[in-house]
């Protein structure tokens, strides 16, 4: 069964400065999706990027990237200009057949 | 991305009652989901809402306590059955949309339940 981990439960950064969330998995496939969600207090689960695993390239959303290491099977998140919005709950998720499976989440805080 | 919407978005229910929650998609999707997410968790697939047939549930979870229907592409309830304090959760819907990429999944906004 895949798993996915997400091993900072929390963070918290300046405004304006870029911080990284991290998201390791455990799969045997080798196609497969990797997504980060946002989910602020208003409780909605909001896509913030998404990841295809066999392309090379790390997908890019404005001031979200991703840092894409499939060997190491590892898919952290980096958001640079921190806001005070991006205060929330943020989820990495694996797909590799409809069926999405979720890290345990980070709490990102931002201090102004 | 497809509009979900979700009635209610909380309730307040007594044990051993049953509550039912609404997802409606704005446009014709090709799967529906429903997930738990237990207070401080992450979430947890219940089913896959099936158009037309009985949903597929995920391990640990039963027909009888969380019966789902599904008449239509766009639409889709839960129902959590004969409820006790343990199901307090926020429960979402989620959907992959026609045109769209079929492995991505956008969300509700969720169903706030307290069982007292």
């Amino acid at each position: 069964a895949q798993t996915v981990t997400q091993s900072q439960p929390e963070m918290s950064v300046q405004e304006a400065e870029t911080v990284t969330l991290s998201c390791t998995y455990d799969t045997s496939e080798s196609d497969y999706y990797l997504f980060w969600y946002k989910q602020p207090p208003s409780r909605q689960m909001i896509l913030v990027i998404r990841q295809e695993a066999y392309k090379q390239q790390n997908a890019t959303e404005n001031r979200f990237s991703v840092n894409f290491q499939k060997a190491a099977k590892s898919f952290s998140l980096k958001i640079s200009d921190s806001q005070l919005g991006d205060a929330a709950m943020y989820f990495c998720a694996y797909n590799a057949g409809n069926m999405l499976t979720f890290g345990g989440g980070t709490r990102l805080m931002v201090k102004p | 991305s497809a509009v979900i919407s979700q009635k209610p978005s909380r309730d307040i229910c007594q044990r051993g009652t049953s509550l039912t929650i609404q997802c409606q998609v704005d446009s014709q999707v090709t799967m529906m989901f429903w997930y738990r997410q237990q207070p401080g968790q992450s979430l947890t697939l219940i089913a896959t809402a099936n158009q037309g047939s009985e949903a597929t549930y995920e391990s640990g979870f039963v027909i009888d306590k969380f019966p789902i229907s599904r008449p239509n592409l766009t639409f889709s309830t839960l129902t959590v059955s004969n409820m006790s304090p343990e199901d307090s959760s926020i429960y979402l819907c989620s959907a992959t949309h026609v045109g769209g990429w079929t492995d991505t999944q956008y969300f509700g906004p969720g169903t706030r339940l307290t069982v007292l």
